[in-house]
């Protein structure tokens, strides 16, 4: 069965980039015309989507937070990937990645805590 | 952007209770809805998908209703390893989370 891995930085610094990296194991990143999220929950907090990729590479965005967005996949790797810049204490969460609902795969997530 | 107004947004219940948790769209998203249970620590996992579909596994005290903008979680008799948050979340464009609602034990 497909299995999602979070990798990155636990702790990156105000202001600069913070990159995540999402393995799909047991299946294909290509098969099928599904989509790939990353969904945020900060501690204590709800869900947010931050967006999702297809395999082609077409990405949708959060409006809210498109501005500062970068969603990728690498087929040859089967990974996706998130970069979200200029963070501030309010990116401080636990980050998901996840296909779609109606296959409902998640990863086991990764705190994220953005601190000087 | 499509908003998700969950409500109630917390609720005590009784083991055997029946409970229900309502999910407002803020414009018609046809029955592109699934319901999340979320325990902590744990990611969340889905319910239900397309508004009334019984994921695979998951028990039949479950049901989902709804179509265009109203939706409602169902649970039919709570169990103790039903006290969790249970979030929709709209994917008719992008993806929406509602607020949640946690269910506590009375």
């Amino acid at each position: 069965q497909v299995q999602l891995q979070e990798s990155g930085p636990g702790l990156v610094k105000p202001s600069q980039t913070l990159s995540l990296t999402c393995t799909v194991s047991g299946g294909s990143i290509s098969s099928g015309d599904y989509y790939w999220s990353w969904i945020r929950q900060p501690p204590g907090k709800g869900l947010e989507w931050i967006g999702y990729i297809y395999y082609s590479g077409s990405t949708y965005y959060n409006p809210s937070l498109k501005s500062r967005v970068t969603i990728s996949v690498d087929t040859s790797k089967n990974q996706f990937s998130l970069k979200l810049s200029s963070v501030t204490a309010a990116d401080t969460a636990v980050y998901y990645c996840a296909s779609d609902p109606v296959r409902d795969i998640w990863g086991q997530g990764t705190m994220v805590t953005v601190s000087s | 952007d499509i908003q998700m107004t969950q409500s109630p947004s917390s609720l005590s219940a009784s083991v055997g209770d029946r409970v229900t948790i309502t999910c407002r769209a803020s414009q018609g998203i046809s029955n592109y809805l699934a319901w999340f249970q979320q325990k902590p620590g744990k990611a969340p996992k889905s319910l239900i998908y397309a508004a009334s579909s019984l994921q695979s596994g998951v028990p039949s005290k479950f049901s989902g209703s709804g179509s265009g903008t109203d939706f409602t979680l169902t649970i039919s008799s709570l169990q103790p390893e039903d006290f969790a948050t249970y979030y929709c979340q709209q994917y008719n464009s992008g993806l929406t989370f509602g607020g949640g609602t946690k269910v506590e034990i009375k």
